[in-house]
């Protein structure tokens, strides 16, 4: 499989509880991103990692949400003391930059469910 | 103000024909990335192409160009020959340094046989 994978693919939780995502980008790719997207609107940037290191995050990612990529390979991230505000499609994203130009795949996301 | 504008919350286009969709964005900062994806109903994201703020040329990725008007801040997606399979939502985003990346609306494209 040569494409980006998230798991879980869906994930139901009740309030309060902590809730963990896996993504797994494509091997080469350097870059991860993370994004969240609620329904009927456009992903919302969460955090991005080149290799290992977390560059840069988004304001909306409370002291709740904390994402990690050691060794620059897969990335896990976590939400504790989830909300029903935290109900979300959760997507990564992994790019490579070769020439100057930037490719950006998507894996199929973790739609999470708080109740 | 918006980083990202897509002013077309649906658009319409027979097949066959070319379409073409709108985007603006506001930075300042002299580097930035601007892309487009494809979002179909089944939900996944595909990105479709990237232009460099620094290109001098105008990107294509096959049926997809992108019109890039520098300083009328546009970037907008034209994709020619459309085909059914082409009806889905699309969004514009942008990327600034260091890394964060803004989204557009999208626009809901149908195309119509």
């Amino acid at each position: 499989d040569t494409g980006v994978s998230q798991d879980p693919r869906h994930k139901i939780t009740k309030r309060g509880q902590n809730v963990t995502f896996r993504c797994d980008p494509i091997s080469e790719h350097n870059r991860l991103y993370w994004y969240r997207q609620t329904l009927g609107q456009g992903p919302e940037f969460l955090t991005y990692f080149q290799n290992e290191a977390q560059l840069e995050k988004s304001r909306l990612l409370s002291d709740r949400f904390s994402a990690e990529r050691p060794k620059g390979s897969f990335s896990t991230l976590e939400i504790q003391r989830t909300e029903q505000g935290d109900s979300a499609m959760y997507l990564c994203a992994s790019s490579l930059v070769r020439g100057g130009r930037e490719t950006q795949y998507f894996g199929p996301g973790t739609r999470l469910l708080v109740l | 103000a918006q980083k990202i504008t897509q002013t077309q919350p649906g658009m319409f286009v027979q097949e066959k024909e070319a379409v073409t969709l709108d985007c603006t964005y506001d930075t300042s900062d002299p580097s930035y990335g601007l892309f487009w994806y494809k979002q179909p109903s089944s939900g996944e994201m595909i990105f479709l192409i990237y232009q460099g703020s620094y290109d001098q040329q105008n990107a294509t990725e096959g049926r997809y160009s992108l019109n890039f008007q520098k300083a009328r801040k546009s970037a907008n997606l034209v994709i020619s020959a459309s085909q059914l399979g082409d009806s889905a939502m699309y969004f514009c985003a942008m990327r600034e340094v260091p890394q964060k990346v803004t989204f557009g609306t999208g626009t809901k494209l149908q195309v119509i046989p």
